[in-house]
């Protein structure tokens, strides 16, 4: 069975300082890993995908991804966070044996303070 | 940017009544979901559908819930008798195939409370 883990409920940074947001993952084959970014009161926009390639992705709103195969892991990074980034981040796994359906992660609210 | 909408945003209905949940997916997409998010957890996969008929479902979608895509455009899950359990935060998504290394476009979602 393929999974995600978001160790981490909330990470508090304050506005300027790096921002990371932790995702392990556990999937048979190749993984296809998605960041998606919830809103209040909105739906879930994407980020970012790793398929295949580089290890570094880069997505939406100076967001990236480090896909590190040996640690099973699929970490989210901005360096310089904003208040704005304030918000709910899903870390998902797309399943390759059936119709494409997600495994999302718990997701992990990130709280940036002036 | 094309988005999938959802009707209504938000939907207030007494145990044991029917809900129709409604959503309009990006028109050149061809694979369709719900999802749903209880308050404070994951979101979850409820049912996919393509080529008009379900083609993968979750043991939560049991017989209780129904989907459609009546007219081509509209794509709709139905609860036949709404529990309590039920309240949750609904999303529909859409994407143009559903092979595994394509994203979803997921709509804003429907906010049900069953009182």
């Amino acid at each position: 069975a393929q999974s995600v883990a978001q160790p981490e409920d909330q990470v508090n940074v304050a506005e300027g300082n790096p921002l990371t947001v932790k995702c392990t993952y556990s999937v048979s084959g190749n993984p296809y890993l998605f960041w998606y970014v919830q809103y209040p009161n909105r739906g879930l926009q994407f980020l970012l995908k790793y398929i295949t390639g580089d290890n570094l992705v880069k997505g939406s709103y100076g967001f990236e991804a480090e896909f590190n195969k040996s640690q099973t892991s699929f970490h989210l990074k901005k360096p310089s966070a904003l208040v704005s980034d304030s918000a709910l981040y899903f870390c998902a796994v797309r399943q390759t044996d059936s119709w494409g359906k997600f495994q999302f992660g718990a997701g992990t609210q990130v709280v940036v303070t002036p | 940017e094309p988005e999938v909408t959802q009707t209504p945003s938000h939907q207030v209905t007494q145990m044991g009544q029917e809900v129709i949940l409604r959503c309009v997916p990006i028109s050149n997409h061809l694979y369709f979901y719900w999802y749903r998010q209880i308050l404070g957890q994951k979101v979850e996969f409820l049912v996919s559908f393509y080529n008009n008929e379900i083609s993968e479902k979750s043991e939560i979608f049991d017989d209780q819930f129904s989907v459609e895509r009546p007219d081509g455009s509209n794509f709709t899950l139905k609860i036949r008798s709404t529990k309590l359990e039920d309240s949750a935060m609904y999303f529909c998504a859409s994407s143009q195939t559903g092979t595994a290394n394509y994203g979803y476009t997921f709509g804003s979602g429907t906010r049900l409370t069953v009182v």
